[in-house]
C-alpha cells in the first residue's frame, strides 16, 4: 500500500517568517496530495490540495507544489502568523475510490 | 447542515467492556472512514465503507468492528477494550468517487483503564 512520509515533525518559526513542510510518497499511481491543519483540540480541516496534472497551487499565504518523478510534494506558509500554530497534516490518494494514506504531521509552532 | 456528528465526546472504558462509537452525516455522502489519533502516529484508517452495506479494513482493523447499514450513519464497535486502543477517534465522510474531500467530525477521545 501507499507509504506516506512527513518532515520535520515540529517546526518552530518567528512570525513573519516562511515555513515550509515536506512528504513523500511511495505510490506512484497516487494522483490526489490534500493537506489537513489542526488546531488543538479541533477536528483536521482541509487548507488545500492538488492534483497530479499540477505543478503548483496557491491560496493566498499557502502554497503546495509537487515533483512527480521524486514523490514527493510540499506546503509552504509565506508571513507566518500565530493563528498558523497547528498540526499539519499530509495524506496521499490514487483518487477515486481510494481513501487517502496520510503523514504522522508537522507540528508548527509560530512565536510571536 | 450539522455535516459529520460523533457521540460521545469522551469516554472512559475498563478494560474487556464494550461500546459504540457513534457516527453520522446529513449530507448524503457515499464514503465515510474510521481513524485513530495517536500522538506522533498521525492518522490511521480503521475501517471504511463505500455505501450502505458496502465496508472494508483499513491499516489497523483489529479489534474493531463497522456496519452501515444506512448512509447516514457508521458505528465504531469495541467488542473488548484493551488499553491499546486509548486514542482519539475521528470519522470522516465524502461525496464519493468522484470527489476526494474528505470532512472531518469533531472526535472523540477514549481512555481504557
Amino acid at each position: 500500500g501507499e507509504n506516506v512520509e512527513q518532515h520535520p515533525s515540529t517546526l518552530s518559526v518567528q512570525e513573519g517568517d516562511s515555513a515550509v513542510i515536506k512528504c513523500t510518497y511511495s505510490d506512484s499511481a497516487s494522483n490526489y496530495f490534500p493537506w489537513y491543519k489542526q488546531e488543538l483540540g479541533k477536528r483536521p480541516q482541509l487548507i488545500i490540495d492538488i492534483r497530479s496534472n499540477v505543478g503548483e497551487k496557491k491560496d493566498q499565504r499557502i502554497a503546495v507544489t509537487l515533483n512527480k518523478t521524486a514523490k514527493h510534494f510540499s506546503l509552504h506558509i509565506t508571513e507566518t502568523q500565530p493563528e498558523d500554530s497547528a498540526v499539519y497534516f499530509c495524506a496521499a490518494s490514487k483518487g477515486g475510490s481510494y481513501i487517502p494514506t496520510f503523514g504522522r504531521g508537522t507540528s508548527l509552532i509560530v512565536h510571536p | 447542515n450539522a455535516g459529520v456528528t460523533q457521540t460521545p465526546k469522551f469516554q472512559v472504558l475498563k478494560t474487556g467492556q464494550s461500546m459504540t462509537l457513534q457516527c453520522a452525516q446529513d449530507m448524503n455522502h457515499e464514503y465515510m472512514s474510521w481513524y485513530r489519533q495517536d500522538p506522533g502516529m498521525g492518522l490511521r484508517l480503521i475501517h471504511y465503507s463505500v455505501g450502505a452495506g458496502i465496508t472494508d479494513q483499513g491499516e489497523v482493523p483489529n479489534g474493531y468492528n463497522v456496519s452501515r447499514s444506512t448512509t447516514e450513519d457508521f458505528p465504531l464497535r469495541l467488542l473488548s477494550a484493551a488499553p491499546s486502543q486509548t486514542s482519539v477517534y475521528f470519522c470522516a465522510s465524502r461525496p464519493g468517487q468522484t470527489t476526494d474531500t474528505q470532512y472531518f467530525g469533531p472526535g472523540t477521545r477514549l481512555t481504557v483503564l
